[in-house]
């Protein structure tokens, strides 16, 4: 089956830095990724779509400038918190789209536990 | 605009018991419905989807039915065991291939 990873699974940083986070899909190409956010009470957020080959669109009330998104291939899309502050705490997910016939089906990545102090 | 809307929890059940995870969806569009279970510790896999009214998706004792008339894909399964103890979403899709999701429901299965 289709497998998405994120890399890291956890990270920490320090208020004011900038913090990277992987998602790749494994065995099949993605040209549409997802990212969200999942808050403590279990609710997923929709962030942004991610497009390879152009721009990525955002939610509504999601900052641009902050949630830097690129997708360098067709299984490789980065999420970057820039100057993060602990508000942005927060446990990340990304999701990709199945082909053929599981386009409508989403697989997601086991997500990155994002800490800052 | 679409939206899913999920039974409040969480719900607690003694192994065996019979389950039902109410959720109804707004009716824009001819969207495909799925449940999503995310088990401690792991990230959210697909648990059953059904793509059309009057559909019936099923995978492990997990069943739901695309009701069109009632706006609803109930989720049931008629004896949990501590294995199910995980969280519920309930999901639509709806442009783009974006998912809609409910709040979540946490299901503990009690020995």
């Amino acid at each position: 089956g289709a497998v998405v990873s994120q890399h890291p699974s956890r990270v920490i940083c320090k208020s004011g830095t900038s913090v990277k986070i992987e998602c790749r899909s494994l065995d099949f190409q993605a040209t549409t990724m997802f990212w969200y956010r999942q808050f403590p009470k279990k609710s997923l957020m929709l962030m942004a779509t991610s497009n390879e080959g152009s721009k990525a669109t955002y939610e509504q009330g999601v900052e641009k400038d902050k949630f830097l998104i690129n997708h360098a291939s067709l299984t490789l899309s980065t999420l970057t918190v820039t100057s993060a502050h602990p508000e942005d705490s927060s446990f990340y997910i990304c999701s990709a789209p199945g082909t053929g016939p599981s386009t409508d089906t989403q697989y997601f990545g086991p997500g990155t536990r994002l800490t800052v102090l | 605009g679409n939206s899913v809307t999920q039974m409040e929890g969480p719900v607690t059940l003694s192994e065996e018991a019979f389950l039902t995870i109410n959720c109804t969806y707004t009716a824009t569009g001819y969207p495909s419905l799925f449940w999503y279970v995310q088990y401690p510790g792991e990230g959210l896999q697909l648990l059953l989807k059904a793509t059309k009214a009057d559909d019936k998706g099923s995978n492990k004792g997990f069943e739901a039915t695309y009701r069109k008339e009632t706006t609803s894909f109930h989720l049931e399964k008629g004896s949990v065991q501590v294995s199910d103890s995980a969280v519920y979403f309930c999901t639509r899709t709806g442009a783009n291939s974006k998912l809609t999701f409910g709040k979540g429901i946490t299901l503990s299965v009690r020995p």
